[in-house]
């Protein structure tokens, strides 16, 4: 079947813009992951959403940074103002219920900060 | 802080060798450790996952030891090959289902 799928694979932009990043889930899994993961590190939690809600967003590190996931399946990441240091790999992953069963990971955006 | 960690930063193994990956944790209260593959330009792949009810797992040709005593997990992969060359991470699971990632361990395979 389809896994997650996140689009654009890759995206420029400038300092300053505004950036949306889409993260299509599997179907029927309740639960959805987004992480950061820049060169050479582990991917670092950002946001957790089980079902419409965040359950934990702890990982956002400032309020430029937002997520929803208005039905329940996809999800928009969104930074506004970027800056250089938001470069980074954006993944997203999807869960079938969030505890104790695992995450599957999409291949990533790319967002590149000129 | 806490954290989970890794050994060794680079493995070289021969082809069709053993391989060992380790994991250090430092959370008692994790219940659930994950091991993902990760190869250059992909999201990472799962591999194997363990609850701390066990201490012991095995896919194919992959087993997880875990040693809750020492906060270790291992993963072995059995007869390496190129295909496995990649980049390892081990994860656990904390409290409120959020999964925290180490800094993984490089492995090359040799012909």
């Amino acid at each position: 079947g389809a896994g997650v799928s996140q689009t654009p694979s890759n995206k420029v932009t400038e300092k300053g813009k505004y950036v949306e990043l889409r993260c299509d889930p599997i179907s029927g899994h309740t639960a959805l992951y987004w992480y950061r993961q820049s060169l050479g590190q582990g991917p670092e939690f950002l946001i957790y959403f089980q079902g419409t809600g965040a359950a934990d967003d702890s990982g956002l590190p400032n309020d430029r940074f937002f997520a929803v996931r208005p039905e329940g399946s996809v999800s928009t990441l969104k930074i506004q103002r970027t800056e250089r240091g938001d470069s980074a790999v954006y993944l997203c992953a999807s869960s079938l219920t969030g505890s104790n069963s695992p995450l599957h990971f999409g291949n990533g955006t790319r967002l590149t900060v000129t | 802080g806490e954290s989970v960690g890794l050994h060794l930063p680079t493995l070289s193994v021969q082809e069709g060798d053993n391989s060992i990956i380790n994991c250090a944790y430092s959370n008692s209260a994790s219940d659930y450790f994950i091991w993902y593959k990760q190869e250059s330009g992909k999201g990472p792949q799962f591999i194997i996952d363990i609850r701390s009810n066990m201490d012991k797992r095995q896919g194919q040709r992959v087993t997880v030891l875990l040693n809750k005593t020492v906060k270790h997990l291992s993963l072995q992969i059995a007869a390496t090959q190129p295909g496995d060359s990649a980049v390892y991470f081990c994860a656990e699971k904390r409290t409120g289902d959020k999964l925290i990632f180490g800094t993984g361990t490089r492995l090359q395979v040799f012909p």
